[in-house]
Parts: C-alpha cells; structure tokens; sequence
C-alpha cells in the first residue's frame, strides 16, 4: 500500500501565479519530507526538504509547508515560472529507514 | 563530469537473459541506491547500501540482485529479466546525513 501519495497526476498554471503541489502520508513516524524535481530523461534533483520538527521551509520561490496533524505536506511556488515545468515527487522517511516516494504531479507552467 | 553515472543508458533485452546495470559516483559518499519507476507508481526501492559492506532489501528486491564493489560503485542485476521488468532505472547516493540523494541520469531497460 502506498505510504505516500500524490493525488493530483498533473497541474497546469498561469506563469506569474502560484503553485500548489499537495501530498499526503500515512505513517505516523516519518520525520523528515524532500520533494525532488524531475526534468525528462533526467534524474529527480532535490528541491526542498522539512523536518517534522517545523512546519515550514522556504527557499527562494519554494516554500514546503508541513501539517502533520492532517499527514499532509505542500509544495508552493511562487511565482511559478515556465522552467519549473516538470514533475515533482514528494518523498517521507523515518529516522534509519529508506525514503519512500509519491507517484508524482506534473506541473506545467503555461507563458 | 556527472557525479552519479549510469551505464548504459538504454538497453533491450529478452525474456531470461541476464542484465547488469552499472552506477559510479564521484560525490565520496557512503550510501547508494537503486530505484525503478513505473508510470502511475512513482519511486520504488529495489536495493540500498549504506557501505561496502552492507546490503538491505527494499520494497521490490525480488528478481533482482546487487553487488557493491567499491565506495564508488554499486551495480544491478536482473537473473532473468521477465517483461514487467521493464522499467526506468535510478541510482542514488547520498551522504550520512539526511539531505536530499543525488540520483543518476536513469537507464530505460526494456524486456521483450
């Protein structure tokens, strides 16, 4: 059974505008959330992570919020540009344990 | 230069023959990693090492085998590659703390 997952395949926006990237857990004992960036025929790069200790981080145009009470987690964008087209993977752990992944949204910034 | 390198970078193959997938790293880091990815289903870990001398199962480990030869170097086996292996291959590395892996540029196995 999926532990984390990304409900939304696809995401279209209006360059300028605001991204929202969502995604949800279920395990109660992931501590830490990365989300990664994935171009084609590339491999996923890291964007951003969070500790369960906060509930949020920013950097630059990238801010992931973290809800552990709803086991949610967001990725918002601001503003969205059209080289963030790509898809995003969200992806939880817990302490010594392997990083499970969501299936991924594909976002696509419209100029 | 790449940091995670893969090689190759595509390959067809055949039901029951055997296929090695490469990964070399050049980041001096302990830990590596091998996951593939199917449309609708994201990131699976296959195998993890967290040095030369250890090797831990993931999610999907069977059909598959893994052989760490160096710090710098952590290959994949498939036995005898079936169909439903046909996937995008990604090796990872990452350091002892928990930042983000650093992932190759994946290989597209294909087995008719």
């Amino acid at each position: 059974d999926q532990q984390v997952k990304q409900n939304s395949p696809s995401l279209s926006v209006q360059e300028g505008r605001i991204s929202i990237l969502n995604c949800d857990y279920t395990n109660s004992m992931f501590d830490y959330f990365l989300w990664y960036k994935k171009y084609p025929a590339e491999g996923p790069t890291f964007l951003i992570s969070i500790s369960s200790i906060k509930d949020k981080n920013e950097d630059g145009r990238f801010t992931v919020f973290l809800n552990k009470s709803a086991k949610h987690l967001s990725l918002h964008i601001v503003p969205s540009q059209p080289g963030d087209s790509a898809v995003y993977f969200c992806a939880a752990s817990e302490v010594g344990n392997q990083f499970y992944f969501g299936t991924g949204t594909s976002l696509t910034v419209i100029p | 230069d790449a940091d995670v390198t893969q090689t190759p970078r595509n390959r067809i193959t055949k039901t029951g023959k055997r296929i090695m997938l490469e990964c070399s790293q050049t980041k001096g880091h302990d830990r590596m990693y091998w996951y593939r990815q199917d449309p609708g289903l994201g990131l699976r870990l296959i195998y993890y090492s967290f040095d030369v001398k250890d090797i831990n199962k993931g999610e999907i480990s069977d059909g598959y085998s893994v052989s760490r030869q160096a710090q710098a170097k952590f290959s994949l086996s498939l036995e005898s590659a079936i169909p439903n292996q046909t996937a995008l291959y990604f090796c990872a590395t990452s350091d002892l703390t928990r930042q983000g892996q650093f992932f190759g540029p994946g290989t597209r196995l294909t087995v008719l």
